[in-house]
């Protein structure tokens, strides 16, 4: 079965500045998708970055990027110039090509004005 | 983006009764729906898969004459909380993906959240 690990249950960070959000996973599987979601207070879920692990290539979206780790099977998330907005639960999740995902716990981050 | 829908937002029963939630992708066919737990500041817990023309695949653990779950068609699967009880109280929550999108296209619902008195 796979496994996903956040080992950071709160991050804070100032606004403006830089933050890295952890993520580990286990899996036997050598095709697979990891993302990164946030959860606001609505707790709508909303899709902030996804990489196909064939990808060599880190994603970016604006002003997130991940580092991904094949081999180390990491998944972390940066989020630059972070802003008020930013603030929330960012899950990190692992997907099968079948869409059944697996989630972290969580990581709750706190944007300081 | 694809938006899918559930209704109701939220909902409070009585102990005992069966509660429905409806979960529908509003502008594509979802052939696949999936059925979402979580308790407050925790993980999502994935339920079931919900697969449209077929029985729902349930999650080790996840009682199936408890939480049954009907793909109505192509754009609604419902999930049903049976005789609810105190514990089931939570928040659901459903996402969508079709067999024409890659595995990486998954749009999630708003969440139901339930309690059950």
């Amino acid at each position: 079965a796979q496994t996903v690990t956040q080992s950071q249950p709160e991050m804070s960070v100032q606004e403006a500045e830089t933050v890295t959000l952890s993520c580990t996973y286990d899996t036997s599987e050598s095709d697979y998708y990891l993302f990164w979601y946030k959860q606001p207070p609505s707790r709508q879920m909303i899709l902030v970055i996804r990489q196909e692990a064939y990808k060599q290539q880190n994603a970016t979206e604006n002003r997130f990027s991940v580092n991904f780790q094949k081999a180390a099977k990491s998944f972390s998330l940066k989020i630059s110039d972070s802003q008020l907005g930013d603030a929330a639960m960012y899950f990190c999740a692992y997907s099968t090509n079948a869409g059944k995902s697996t989630f972290g716990d969580g990581t709750t981050l706190t944007v300081k004005p | 983006g694809a938006v899918v829908s559930q209704h109701p937002s939220w909902v409070i029963c009585k102990s005992g009764t069966s509660v429905k939630i409806e979960c529908r992708s509003l502008d594509f066919q979802a052939t696949t729906m999936f059925w979402y737990r979580q308790f407050p500041k925790q993980s999502l817990m994935l339920m079931a898969t919900s697969n449209e023309g077929s029985k729902a695949t349930y999650e080790q653990g996840v009682e199936k004459d408890k939480f049954l779950i009907y793909h109505a068609s192509l754009t609604l699967s419902t999930l049903t909380v049976t005789s609810a009880h105190p514990e089931d109280s939570s928040f659901y929550i459903c996402s969508s993906r079709t067999s024409g999108m890659s595995a990486e296209t998954q749009y999630f619902g708003p969440g139901t959240r339930l309690l059950v008195l």
